[in-house]
């Protein structure tokens, strides 16, 4: 299985919105709705952020958002703050029992 | 409060074994799903396998490209999950996670333990 792919870099300047892209295929994203988002900082451990497209587990501001579209889902932060500037990483059921990441993505606050 | 504590990284030569410890707690260990994560230095999160809840047969699930040299069981007893490396090569030098798997989801992470292979 193949990572789900995501753009590099994506930036913002505070209060803005930004969205980072993950792309898949029908066997993982298109086919089932187990996709999820972890925010990682430096030398830290990823933070789910998002589990099943679109839910926040508790204490994730409601500024973070999730959806999907076909083989391809989405994670938009609103309102972006300095805390937001870390790396993002998608991540998909694929069948099975196996589980995919995307490429990660640096989100950078201008 | 769920805690997972990963244990064992350290410096080994390449081909060598190493086996690391998760001591879980704070949840349901023995019906819980559990995989192993790591991260290269500088690079992206990778997905190791999964080890399911005795509630549903206990089988372990791997990404293709462990290919057999690593092996996730567990211990009821004390709450622990493993992860067995053999054939070690220096692409597997990471920082190696787990998590606890709920909803489709990595859940809850550890701070990770650093495995190094080097000659």
């Amino acid at each position: 299985q193949s990572a789900l792919t995501q753009p590099p870099s994506a930036s913002g300047s505070p209060g803005q919105s930004v969205s980072i892209s993950c792309t898949g295929t029908s066997s993982d994203i298109g086919g089932n709705n187990y996709v999820s988002w972890y925010q990682q900082h430096p030398g830290k451990a990823p933070k789910l952020m998002i589990y099943e497209v679109t839910k926040r587990p508790s204490g994730v501001p409601d500024r973070f958002s999730g959806s999907k579209s076909g083989n391809t889902a989405s994670l938009t932060v609103s309102g972006l703050q300095a805390e937001d500037e870390a790396d993002y990483y998608c991540s998909s059921y694929a069948g099975s029992n196996i589980y995919v990441f995307g490429t990660g993505t640096k989100v950078t606050v201008v | 409060e769920v805690q997972l504590v990963e244990s064992g990284g350290r410096l080994v030569k390449p081909e060598e074994s190493l086996r690391l410890s998760c001591a879980a707690s704070g949840f349901a260990f023995s019906t819980a799903w559990m995989s192993w994560v790591r991260q290269a230095p500088g690079k992206g999160l990778e997905w190791l396998g999964l080890i399911r809840g005795k509630a549903d047969g206990g089988t372990t699930h791997y990404a293709a490209f462990v290919k057999g040299r690593f092996t996730i069981s567990s211990d009821d007893s004390d709450n622990t999950m493993y992860l067995q490396m053999n054939s070690l090569k220096t692409e597997d030098t990471a920082v190696y996670y787990c998590t606890w798997n709920y909803a489709g989801a990595f859940d809850s992470w550890g701070r990770g333990t650093l495995v190094t292979v080097s000659s």
